[in-house]
Formats: structure tokens, sequence, C-alpha cells
């Protein structure tokens, strides 16, 4: 069972800004522990996104950007295009009784 | 380019041991900055990490699985391989091989990714 929550979906027309929530708690994104952004498309695997709360790796358009306050974290895609639809997930640090652990996930509907 | 690849029985009858192992190129699993780990994800569903292992052996393992998992590292072969005991349906997933970065003594986030193996659990 995933510590860290996510809206089921989250949709947008092309060009619009969209954002998804990962809410967890004191012991996970409070503790101070980052948050990590995944995209995955249906029948591949997942694809590093955001690491480390804002930080984007090579190659990752700057339309995608993180952030984190308190016990949550957001992901925000700007300027919405047809192929950003995927599932994306968040990740973080559950503490050693849970070690690492992933948000339940968020399909991304380009309407 | 690192890459990573998984390798196993696609079907396995339960209460049978999953086994799959993960071929690492392009890069040395030998290396101080990164862990290697397993995560699956059920069909349809999200995803869970299930253990990483450094190249000298050490491992972390997720709580819900740790008495049926074992990790092992074989740094000759530049592999490392998942053992998961007494298999049931719910068992059935697409089982993904990752690099898992190191950041001090914190393990952070997967950078890098195999393509991952669908192995059913069914008599």
């Amino acid at each position: 069972q995933s510590v860290l929550t996510q809206p089921p979906s989250v949709s947008g027309a092309p060009g619009q800004r969209v954002t998804i929530s990962c809410t967890g708690s004191s012991s996970n994104i409070g503790a101070g522990y980052g948050v990590h952004w995944y995209q995955q498309f249906p029948g591949t695997a997942p694809k590093l996104l955001i690491f480390a709360n804002n930080n984007r790796p090579a190659g990752v358009p700057d339309r995608f950007s993180g952030s984190k306050s308190g016990t949550s974290a957001s992901l925000a895609i700007s300027g919405l295009q047809a192929d950003d639809e995927a599932d994306y997930y968040c990740q973080s640090y559950g503490s050693s009784l849970s070690g690492s652990v992933f948000g339940t996930g968020t399909k991304v509907i380009v309407l | 380019q690192l890459q990573l690849q998984e390798s196993g029985p696609g079907l396995v009858k339960p209460p049978e041991t999953l086994s799959l192992t993960c071929s690492v190129s392009g890069g040395s699993i030998r290396t101080g900055s990164y862990y290697w780990a397993w995560i699956r994800q059920p069909p349809g569903k999200g995803l869970e990490w299930i253990g990483s292992i450094f190249y000298s052996e050490s491992t972390y393992f997720n709580p819900s699985l740790k008495s049926r998992v074992t990790i092992s590292v074989d740094t000759s072969k530049n592999q490392f391989s998942l053992e998961l005991s007494s298999v049931t349906a719910a068992d059935t997933a697409v089982y993904y091989c990752a690099r898992h970065v190191l950041v001090g003594w914190d393990l952070v986030n997967f950078d890098s990714w195999g393509q991952g193996t669908l192995v059913t659990v069914s008599s």
C-alpha cells in the first residue's frame, strides 16, 4: 500500500498548465526526504523526470518542474503537449520502517 | 551508456521461488555511488520497491516483502539477482531492475531502469 497519495488523474488542454500533487506525512516527505518524479508510458519502464524535489536530468524539458512544501510535493507541466499523456509517479524515502516508497500514480490526460 | 536487462522465467508456479537476474552493461556494478534495485508493478497498478543491494552486498528491503526476498550480486559478471520465495498470484507483476542513487548515506532516486519483464504466477 502506497504511503504517498496522488490524484488518480488530471487533465488539461494542449498549452495549459497542470499540476500533480503528492501527499505524504511527517515520516517521509515531511521528514525532509527528497521527492522524485517519474514518467511512464504504457508498456515501457518509468523514466526519471525530476530528482531531489526540483532538479531535471539532462534532456528533460524545462516545461516540467517540481516543488515541495511541508508534507507534500507537486509536479507541474506547463505548455501541455499531446505526448505528455502518460502516468506520473512521485517517490521518496519513508523511514527505516518502509524504505523507498512510491506514490499511487496519476494519469495525465490531454484533452 | 548504462543499460540494464532483466532475464528469467516468465511463468512461476505457486508456491515456488521466482528468480530473476539483471545484467548491467555500459558501466561497472562496482561503484561507490549506487545501489542496485528491484522494483515491481502488478498489471494496471502502481510501482513497489522490493529492495536494493550494494556491490559489497549491503542490502535494504521493503519490510512488507523482506521475509521472502533475497537479493545477491555477482561483480565478476556485472549482474545482480532477485529471489522471491513462496509466490502467489499476488506476485504477478512486471519486475524492473534499476540503478538506485546513493547520496552520502541516503538512497534517493532511481536514475536508470531496465525494460522490465513480466512474471506470471499461475499453476
